[in-house]
């Protein structure tokens, strides 16, 4: 039973540029939430998405976007990318729309921005 | 006012003892509470949750609920070298047929052999 993906494992950008993460849900899980976790601090909620449209959203500004597949997986884009987006970003999947909120993350993607 | 606040730590233990760790959150809405563990450079690994007030034991590790106090603790007992990481508390609340979680920043245990 495989477990949450993530791709890629790390990743180096210039200011300016934009990026895309993967994410793959635990089998049998529908819900994907995206996270930054900064350098010394807890992860920070980005958005979550089931069914293909967002549900929830965090402090964070438009340019975070997302997208959802029908086979439950999980993009997470970043425009114009800024210093301060240097940071592991982790997907958590869940099951059954989220109606079950115990979360599985994967193991992050560690983006730098130079 | 941080949404879950933890003491950073680091909290020192010697190898056998029992590490308490504490959480508070401001969201009374809030349903759902889990523990963390985190070890450095990899992602977060379920320990615990907890949904109704009381203690809720798993092995060694034992979590505690006050919504009136607003207040989560985690309690490992015989605690070991391997336990040394640092635990996050997070909260979630639901809406729009979803939920959202809010982690602390984590406090950082050490278990000295």
């Amino acid at each position: 039973d495989a477990g949450v993906t993530q791709s890629p494992t790390h990743l180096i950008k210039t200011r300016g540029q934009q990026v895309t993460l993967r994410c793959s849900p635990k089998s049998g899980h529908d819900t994907v939430s995206w996270y930054q976790q900064a350098l010394g601090q807890g992860p920070q909620f980005i958005f979550q998405y089931y069914e293909e449209e967002e549900r929830q959203r965090g402090n964070f500004p438009d340019r975070f976007s997302g997208h959802q597949f029908p086979n439950y997986s999980s993009e997470l884009n970043v425009n114009a990318l800024l210093l301060g987006d240097s940071a592991l970003y982790l997907c958590a999947s869940s099951p059954s729309g989220g109606a079950v909120d115990t979360q599985y993350f994967g193991p992050g993607t560690r983006l730098t921005v130079l | 006012q941080k949404e879950v606040e933890q003491n950073s730590g680091p909290l020192s233990v010697p190898e056998g003892a029992i590490a308490s760790l504490n959480c508070t959150y401001s969201d009374r809405g809030s349903q759902s509470f889990f523990w963390y563990r985190q070890y450095s450079g990899k992602s977060p690994e379920l320990i615990m949750s907890i949904y109704s007030n009381g203690d809720k034991e798993d092995g060694r590790f034992t979590a505690q609920l006050n919504k009136a106090s607003q207040y989560v603790s985690l309690l490992i007992r015989d605690s070991q070298p391997s336990d040394s990481a640092t635990y996050l508390c997070a909260v979630n609340s639901r809406g729009n047929g979803g939920f959202k979680t809010i982690f602390g920043a984590g406090t950082r245990l050490f278990v000295k052999a």
